[in-house]
């Protein structure tokens, strides 16, 4: 059975923190996503990757980076948080080369900076 | 650039009654589109996909979705709704980038509620 797995599904911060959120997929899918979801405004893309060390800016990358050194490993990483970033996190996964495949979503983090 | 609009953010319906959620599209290129549920507290599911074969998709539960690219648009329906359809519900577009990847767009999420 696939699966995407988010290291923590409660994450509580302080500002000014560095956080990682750590997701790894077991079906050697090439792509791979994170987003926030928040009431209101669904999910917006921060980052993605589609092939180790490979990442491309989202729609809102700012505050946020990423890393890909290995293709089952997909790191999400706030430099310094903010209360801003209080939010649910996704990570994504779908194989290479079309545009028609579905996406593979882990369970969520709930990160919260205080 | 691709972008999705979900023209409702919350419908109600009552159990039995039609579901329609409406959404509408911008692409560049030949884009596929999806819709994904999410259920209170679980994963997001995919319902349904269109990829440029027929223009009317069937999904899980009942659920089709028609692709109409004069309109730009690609409205869910369902016959007769269930108590079990209560959840949110997510249009996407997946359209190229210049570079040759892909990017998934999602909708800002149409709440639907169903009254017994």
């Amino acid at each position: 059975d696939v699966k995407v797995t988010q290291s923590s599904r409660y994450l509580v911060k302080r500002t000014g923190e560095k956080v990682f959120l750590e997701c790894v997929q077991d079906m050697d899918h090439e792509n791979m996503f994170w987003y926030r979801q928040d009431p209101g405004l669904g999910l917006r893309l921060i980052y993605f990757s589609y092939d180790v060390k490979m990442k491309e800016k989202g729609d809102i990358p700012e505050g946020y980076s990423v890393s890909r050194e290995k293709k089952e490993r997909f790191s999400l990483i706030l430099e310094s948080a903010s209360t801003n970033q209080t939010s649910m996190y996704l990570c994504a996964s779908s194989p290479s080369g079309n545009v028609d495949e579905k996406l593979f979503f882990g369970s969520g983090t709930q990160l919260s900076v205080l | 650039a691709q972008s999705v609009t979900q023209l409702d953010s919350h419908v109600s319906v009552s159990e039995g009654t039609p579901v329609l959620l409406r959404c509408n599209y911008s692409s560049s290129y030949s884009p596929s589109l999806f819709w994904y549920v999410q259920h209170p507290n679980k994963g997001l599911q995919l319902l349904l996909k269109y990829t440029s074969a027929a223009t009317l998709v069937k999904g899980i539960n009942g659920f089709e979705a028609e692709f109409k690219k004069s309109e730009t648009s690609f409205h869910l329906t369902k016959p007769s709704a269930h108590m079990s359809d209560a959840a949110e519900y997510f249009c996407v577009v997946s359209d190229g980038n210049t570079s040759g990847t892909y990017k998934y767009i999602f909708g800002t999420g149409t709440r639907l509620k169903v009254l017994a």
